[in-house]
């Protein structure tokens, strides 16, 4: 069976440093893979998703990026947190495009 | 470009009472509809999904959700609110040949003694 993966579960970091949240998932081949982000109050904000190794598409500007250094490996990252970074960060995975998603437990970031 | 709006960021109902969630959509071709269903400090999970099989669809812990084109919803029941059953609810939205799906903002579902 299919599992997915997400690491740190929490973490809080100060404002100007770097990020990096990894997310693995296991039993399947070349997912689509997605980061969502989820601020306090508000619902799923897509940010990146990717349909295969090196293919990212960013859906909105900041200060994140996202790598696809393996088939199911799925990594997100900034140079300098903001606190406006802070909120609950989802990994998520899909067989296709209008599949059913799956979604790892979530790590909830802080920038203080 | 499809959307997704779900009315009612909180839905409050007593233990026994009807779940009633409201979810509207729009997309330019045929949909597939999703509710998922998050409990605190967890990922989503999967309730249902609508792929244009049957407009009746069934889900998991007795919820169900109704396909209406003429009326662009998808809203999801259940007969008999459980304390169990308090958490939020995401609506989502996908298209055929698409990569993305929509999710709406939300509702928080609040289940009285």
């Amino acid at each position: 069976s299919q599992t997915i993966h997400q690491w740190p579960a929490t973490l809080v970091q100060p404002v100007g440093s770097p990020l990096s949240l990894e997310c693995t998932v296991e039993g399947t081949s070349n997912p689509n893979l997605y980061w969502y982000r989820q601020a306090a109050g508000r619902g799923l904000q897509l940010l990146f998703y990717s349909v295969g190794i090196g293919q990212i598409s960013s859906e909105v500007p900041q200060n994140l990026s996202a790598s696809r250094p393996q088939d199911r490996q799925f990594i997100l990252s900034s140079k300098k947190l903001l606190l406006s970074d802070s909120g609950f960060y989802l990994c998520a995975w899909s067989e296709g495009g209008t599949d059913t998603q799956y979604f790892g437990p979530g790590t909830r970031l802080t920038v203080l | 470009a499809q959307s997704v709006t779900q009315l009612g960021s909180h839905v409050s109902v007593s233990e026994g009472a009807l779940v009633l969630l409201r979810c509207n959509y729009s997309s330019s071709v045929p949909p597939y509809l999703f509710w998922y269903v998050q409990y605190p400090n967890q990922g989503l999970q999967l309730l249902l999904k609508y792929t244009s099989a049957a407009t009746l669809v069934k889900g998991i812990n007795g919820f169900e959700a109704e396909f209406k084109k003429s009326e662009t919803s998808f809203h999801l029941t259940k007969p008999s609110a459980h304390m169990r059953d308090a958490a939020e609810y995401f609506c989502a939205v996908s298209e055929t040949g698409g990569f993305k799906t929509i999710f709406g903002a939300g509702t928080r579902l609040f289940v009285k003694a």
